[in-house]
């Protein structure tokens, strides 16, 4: 069965390092998301991605964080200058257009530790 | 008010038994529904969607009450698998259907032998 892959699966990182986390969305998907689950709390949506461009983002997605598609298979979530609060769990999603019940597929997360 | 509102829980229940969660939201717009699973430090994974009609899959049955703005989600002869928290979400109606989830805090449900 086709899955989202993501690495690495735990990455620790000093305060003020750039990150970047990586995704391979399921291969005929074309919508892409981020979200993030801070230890205890809910998930939350990041961005949204469709046709290289962003198609949604929300205020906890700002100038510090970018999403690319550099390729055909990749999509990746940079956070330029990490902060104690960006510590979380970082789940990529991704879904094929179909009707609104499109399911997103997640992938089973990146477990960001800032220090 | 919170978009999406659960009761946290934990709810422990016994082997067997049945259990029911509600799930409130605050918009009233055309929405989609769903509940997700989400085991310890593990993705979430979409258990079912939930219809306007309510819908059964198994053991597992989602109702939809609009007028009341609630969700509900009934578990019969409960199996220790079952222990996991689950996520009531709602999604955007549109066209695009790229729209995106918004989550619970979740319900932690624990299944006692």
């Amino acid at each position: 069965e086709p899955e989202v892959t993501q690495t690495p699966s735990h990455q620790v990182t000093q305060m003020g390092q750039e990150v970047i986390l990586r995704c391979v969305p399921i291969s005929n998907h074309l919508y892409f998301y981020w979200y993030r689950q801070i230890l205890g709390q809910k998930v939350e949506f990041l961005v949204s991605f469709y046709n290289n461009e962003i198609s949604e983002k929300s205020e906890i997605f700002d100038d510090q964080f970018s999403v690319e598609r550099p390729d055909g298979s990749n999509f990746t979530l940079k956070i330029r200058s990490t902060k104690l609060e960006d510590s979380a769990m970082y789940f990529c999603a991704s879904s094929f257009p179909g009707t609104a019940l499109n399911e997103q597929f997640f992938g089973p997360g990146t477990r960001l530790t800032v220090l | 008010r919170k978009e999406v509102e659960q009761d946290p829980g934990p709810f422990n229940v016994p082997e067997g038994a049945t259990v029911a969660f509600n799930c409130t939201y605050s918009n009233s717009a055309s929405q989609s529904f769903f509940w997700y699973r989400q085991d310890c430090r593990k993705e979430p994974k979409l258990l079912m969607s939930v219809y306007s009609s309510g819908n059964e899959d198994g053991r597992f049955t989602a109702q939809l009450n609009r007028a009341s703005q609630y969700i509900s989600l009934l578990i019969r002869d409960s199996k220790l698998s079952d222990s996991a928290t689950y996520l009531c979400v709602v999604k955007p109606i549109s066209n695009f259907g790229n729209e995106k989830l918004t989550f619970g805090t979740g319900t932690r449900l624990t299944i006692i032998p």
